[in-house]
């Protein structure tokens, strides 16, 4: 079975702009969750979406969004770039939402690097 | 809210030397506690996870067992390999997704 694969692998942005990362989850797999990974502030939690809703979101400003399709598939979009979102920036699946079983395993992708210049 | 607190790296050893990377959690309820592995230039690798009181995580010679009492889930490995060099994270998952400790980078030497 294949793993959790996001695009673009590498990105390379200027301040201002808005940027869109993709996250195919594993297959069968229902809950998409992104986080943001930077050398300061370690792994921080941003958004989770099951069955295409939003059902958890942490404390990061409105520029970040995210959305997820009906076959699971899930983006997340920066707007306004700012060169404090220069990070590593995971996806992760799970067969069903850790809010609903905490005990549910994360499986997370390679990852998408945003340099914002 | 819900933390994890894992001793801060990095931690050199030769090869063959015994590992332990110490996690503390604080938590409401009944986390479910994780090892994450992430190697150079990739995502995270779950390594082992433990689900109650006293389970026993393993995988790949990695052990870890979760110690309500102490709220701890300490990592070991009786003998480590070059092969291991990589940063390793303690995580936990109660009713809200993953939070997870800042990481430990390990470096093994031959």
């Amino acid at each position: 079975k294949a793993g959790v694969t996001q695009t673009p692998r590498y990105l390379i942005k200027t301040r201002g702009q808005q940027v869109t990362l993709s996250c195919s989850p594993i297959s069968g797999h229902r809950s998409v969750s992104w986080y943001q990974q930077t050398p300061g502030q370690g792994l921080q939690f941003l958004f989770e979406y099951f069955s295409e809703t939003q059902r958890n979101k942490g404390n990061f400003p409105g520029r970040f969004s995210g959305r997820q399709f009906s076959n699971s598939r899930s983006e997340m979009n920066v707007s306004t770039l700012e060169l404090g979102d220069s990070a590593l920036y995971l996806c992760a699946s799970s067969l069903v939402s850790p809010g609903l079983a905490g005990q549910e395993t994360q499986y997370f992708g390679p990852g998408t690097r945003l340099l914002v210049l | 809210g819900d933390s994890v607190t894992q001793m801060e790296g990095p931690v050199t050893l030769s090869e063959e030397a015994f590992l332990t990377i110490n996690c503390t959690y604080t938590a409401t309820g009944y986390p479910s506690l994780f090892w994450y592995v992430q190697y150079p230039g990739e995502g995270l690798q779950l390594l082992l996870k433990a689900t109650k009181a006293d389970d026993k995580g393993s995988n790949k010679g990695f052990e870890a067992t979760y110690r309500k009492e102490t709220t701890s889930f300490h990592l070991e490995k009786g003998s480590v390999q070059v092969s291991d060099s990589a940063v390793y994270f303690c995580a936990l998952s109660a009713s809200t997704p993953l939070v997870f400790g800042k990481g430990t980078r390990l470096s093994v030497i031959a």
